[in-house]
């Protein structure tokens, strides 16, 4: 059965940095790609970063490039998003999300529960 | 603004059939899948549609969906109480990046 549990949200104050987690299990983490994907309050979807299978290849959203890093550790089967340089438009539940496939243009098939990230002064 | 469109709302009956689109363009459409996610409130979104047509298992075939050279359309037939809930459009863009619509909130009367 799949699993996927985020942690690492809270509440920031603007500038500052957090990182968040995602625990893969139930099923072979390194063949897959990953994304995480986040939601404002009241908002639609938005996406953040996504990494293929072997991380060889990577994307951010431009509204996060150069301050949020999305990696893997898949010795851990743990999904990262290293967040730097909050904002309080950053303020949003942020999901983790597995490909169906091993790169980052297949569907997301499993979401998980997100962690709540609140950015303010 | 979302770079996919999708009308905020819709509505029917039980028993109604329903079809919500979502309109892009080509450098979204043109050469990437579409899929749909449905978010009930309060809850994770969860695939109901991928690569245009296809439904994961355990989604009900009530729900159908197709795709033209811009433009995108999920059917569900025969609503029930249970499909109250956001749906959501997306497509992988020419640009790298993910695109998602904005999301029609379905209200079953």
């Amino acid at each position: 059965q799949v699993h996927l549990v985020e942690s690492g949200g809270g509440v920031v104050q603007p500038g500052r940095s957090l990182r968040l987690s995602c625990a893969a299990s139930g099923f072979t983490f390194n063949i897959y790609a990953f994304h995480w994907v986040r939601q404002a309050p009241g908002k639609g979807l938005d996406w953040v970063a996504s990494m293929s299978y072997d991380g060889s290849n990577i994307y951010h959203a431009d509204s996060v490039k150069g301050r949020f890093t999305i990696s893997r550790d898949d010795s851990r089967n743990t999904l990262f998003l290293q967040m730097n340089s909050l904002s309080p438009e950053d303020t949003a539940i942020y999901y983790c999300a597995r490909s169906s496939g091993s790169y980052e243009d297949d569907a997301f098939d499993f979401w998980g529960q997100g962690t709540r990230v609140s950015v303010s002064s | 603004q979302s770079v996919l469109t999708q009308p905020p709302s819709a509505s029917g009956t039980p028993g109604q059939g329903l079809t919500i689109s979502c309109s892009g363009s080509s450098s979204n459409f043109g050469t990437s899948t579409v899929n749909w996610y449905q978010q009930v409130p309060g809850t994770a979104p969860r695939v109901l549609i991928y690569s245009n047509d296809l439904r994961p298992a355990g989604v009900p075939a009530r729900f159908s969906a197709s795709k033209s050279p811009t433009s995108a359309s999920l059917v569900i037939s025969g609503l029930r109480s249970e499909d109250e809930a956001v749906y959501f459009c997306a497509v992988w863009d020419d640009t790298l990046k993910w695109v998602f619509g904005g999301g029609t909130k379905l209200t079953v009367l």
